[in-house]
């Protein structure tokens, strides 16, 4: 079975400053690797994906992802907050898909404020 | 492009009482699934369907939770009767088939905006 865990239920960051939003997982076998955010009232959006390929992942809205196996991490990180990434964010793990039963697992979400 | 459409967009009821849920996927979407996100928690996978048929359906409780996609384009999800602790949003997401089977990590899932359920 695979689970994630995300560390920081809130994180508060000041406009212009770094965000990092911790997320680690649990997996007894290379997992993909998500980031989704959800606005209020709105959709969830993918950010980025990390499948197997390089560690380092970036995706929309600047933001990055790295994937390290060693620390069972996949932290997600902006240079510069803006007011518009306000929102809710979601790790999420996928099993191979040579191992059947493919879901999304996705962690307990992490909100993020941004601090005028 | 038209996103993934669901309505009604909020509904409160009584315990017992029934309700129902309808999505409309992306044109050309043959995967379609419905989660239920219950507040303070990531969303959970009730079912899966590929076209109109079911893929996935483990995490459905099927005494009082029913889906179908008749014509494997819209769904509806119904909960009779429903039970306090059925008070959540729940999302309906779809996804592109982009290498002939069905892959979460390749075929990117596309949300529609919830429908936000409060049981009385």
């Amino acid at each position: 079975a695979q689970s994630v865990t995300q560390l920081d239920s809130h994180v508060s960051v000041s406009e212009g400053t770094p965000v990092l939003l911790r997320c680690n997982y649990s997996s007894s076998y290379s997992p993909s690797l998500f980031w989704y955010v959800q606005h209020p009232n709105k959709g969830l959006q993918l950010l980025l994906k990390y499948t197997s390929a390089a560690t380092l992942v970036k995706g929309i809205n600047g933001f990055e992802a790295e994937f390290k196996k060693s620390e069972t991490s996949f932290h997600l990180t902006k240079p510069s907050a803006h007011m518009s990434d306000a929102a809710e964010y979601f790790c999420v793990v996928i099993p191979p898909a040579n191992f059947g039963n493919e879901k999304l697992t996705f962690g307990t979400g992490t909100r993020l404020t941004i601090i005028p | 492009e038209a996103g993934v459409a669901q309505s009604p967009r909020y509904k409160i009821i009584e315990k017992r009482q029934s309700v129902a849920f309808w999505c409309n996927p992306i044109s050309g979407h043959a995967t379609l699934y419905w989660y239920q996100q219950i507040l303070g928690q990531g969303p959970k996978l009730l079912i899966q369907f590929q076209n109109n048929g079911v893929v996935d359906d483990s995490q459905l409780p099927k005494d009082r939770f029913s889906a179908e996609r008749l014509k494997g384009v819209d769904s509806t999800l119904k909960i009779q009767p429903a039970k306090l602790e059925d008070s959540a949003v729940y999302l309906c997401a779809s996804s592109k088939v982009t290498s002939g089977v069905p892959r979460l990590s390749t075929d990117t899932q596309y949300f529609g905006p919830g429908t936000r359920l409060t049981v009385l």
